[in-house]
């Protein structure tokens, strides 16, 4: 089992729709949990964290966190073809643990 | 304020050379980790340096080695290389009194070992 599972996509959605980014971990230990962008070609962009259950909103982005079921997920709310690009989840315990990552794609 | 750089942007070797990156963290930021990134996968953690000590390594072979500087800049040096080598290398830079501890990225150095 992988210590960070991601679904590799990629998740195709129209522009304006929510697109939903799932993410699980393994280790019921980890502390904060991390949301990185990466374009192709560049390198990891933070999007934003969280380290506490419930949900945590920065403009159209919301990072959720369920501890118990050892699941992340991040929305995106009306989305643009900009945000087309390889999303990666990041937990971290003593160090930072990165899934594979999300490619979206958004339609025009 | 710069973000975190990397040197060189692009390499090229063969196998069995060695290769020396270079990253500077954000100001005021002394801790330094590096990645590997591999095509299709998510960064792999090799090292974390904190005020030149090393705080954590990753499941890399002794041919990977680093070190910090006094400036907090850090070198990343990797010996005989192989042709799996090849990879995005990353250096992020973070502040660990920060609540989560947040790493940044640089740019990335692109090593191909042919």
């Amino acid at each position: 089992q992988k210590e960070v599972e991601q679904n590799s996509g990629p998740l195709s959605v129209p522009e304006g729709a929510i697109a939903s980014l799932n993410c699980t971990y393994s280790d019921r230990g980890s502390q904060s949990f991390f949301w990185y962008r990466q374009y192709s070609g560049k390198s990891p962009e933070l999007i934003m964290f969280i380290y506490s259950n419930g949900d945590k909103e920065d403009g159209r982005f919301t990072a959720q966190l369920n501890k118990a079921s050892q699941y992340v997920s991040l929305l995106i709310r009306d989305s643009q073809p900009s945000d087309s690009a390889t999303y990666l989840c990041a937990v971290r315990n003593y160090k930072l643990i990165f899934g594979s990552g999300t490619r979206l794609l958004v339609r025009p | 304020d710069a973000g975190v750089t990397q040197s060189p942007t692009h390499l090229i070797k063969t196998r069995g050379q060695h290769v020396t990156l270079r990253c500077s963290p954000i100001s005021g930021h002394k801790s330094v980790s590096w990645y590997q990134q591999v095509l299709g996968q998510g960064p792999q953690f090799i090292f974390q340096y904190y005020e030149k000590e090393e705080r954590g390594r990753g499941n890399f072979p002794d041919r990977f080695s680093a070190r910090q500087f006094p400036n907090y800049s850090s070198e990343l040096n990797v010996n005989a290389l192989l042709l799996g080598d090849s990879a995005l290398y990353l250096c992020a830079s973070s502040l660990l009194q920060e609540v989560p501890e947040t790493q940044y990225f640089g740019p990335g150095t692109r090593l191909l070992v042919l």
